[in-house]
């Protein structure tokens, strides 16, 4: 099962909204509306963002949303803030044996 | 406030075994899906396998013939053991819990175990 598909790195100013791209297949992200996002600081824990396409978890600004387009799924940070600077990775549910299958991250750089 | 506390060896030999063990607090054991993940230095997340408090296991094929994850639910505890480790296995592990049914989240995730594999 191959990796999910993602830009390397996503730069903006403070303020700007970027969006991050997630490209699978019909076996993932286009059959289920399984994807979930996660943001992950240098050198801590992974942190769920967002969840089933577009839901945010409690306590997760409403500045991150995720959406879904047949086999691509896309998260958007509106109004950019410093903190948002790290390591973004997307995930889906896969009909494969494999179950889970996650992106090969994005860095966001905010400049 | 559900909360993972892992806790394992950090440093093993090439063919060894790795252990990992993970206490749940805060949530009930039964109501979920308990898994791991690993994350190579510099690398994304690879998905190692998830149990149940009944036992009920789904592994990455990749690790399947490897891996056993096993529940302890008189602690609230589930372990992860990997055998005859390589270079390859260094990683930072993570313990996580996820959706009973089908689905795709992991909420929370542990604080994480650097293993390294060297001789």
């Amino acid at each position: 099962q191959s990796a999910l598909t993602q830009p390397a790195s996503v730069s903006g100013s403070p303020g700007q909204s970027i969006t991050i791209s997630c490209t699978g297949t019909s076996s993932d992200i286009g059959l289920y509306n399984y994807v979930s996002w996660y943001q992950q600081h240098p050198g801590k824990v992974p942190k769920l963002i967002i969840y089933d396409v577009s839901n945010r978890p409690s306590g997760v600004s409403n500045r991150f949303s995720g959406s879904k387009s047949g086999n691509t799924a896309s998260l958007t940070i509106s109004g950019l803030q410093a903190e948002d600077e790290a390591d973004y990775y997307c995930s889906s549910y896969t009909i494969t044996s494999t179950l889970y299958v996650f992106g090969t991250g994005t860095k966001v750089t905010v400049l | 406030q559900v909360h993972l506390q892992q806790w394992g060896a950090g440093q093993l030999k090439p063919s060894e075994t790795l252990s990992l063990t993970c206490a749940v607090y805060g949530a009930s054991f039964s109501d979920y899906f308990w898994g791991w993940f690993r994350q190579p230095p510099e690398k994304g997340l690879e998905w190692i396998g998830e149990i149940n408090h009944n036992g009920d296991a789904n592994y990455n094929p990749s690790l399947k013939s490897r891996v056993t994850l096993s529940v302890d639910t008189s602690e609230n505890q589930f372990s992860l053991k990997l055998t005859s480790v390589t270079a390859a296995d260094t990683a930072v592990y993570y313990c996580v819990r996820g959706p009973k049914v089908v689905g795709n989240w992991f909420d929370p995730w542990g604080q994480g175990t650097l293993v390294t594999v060297s001789s």
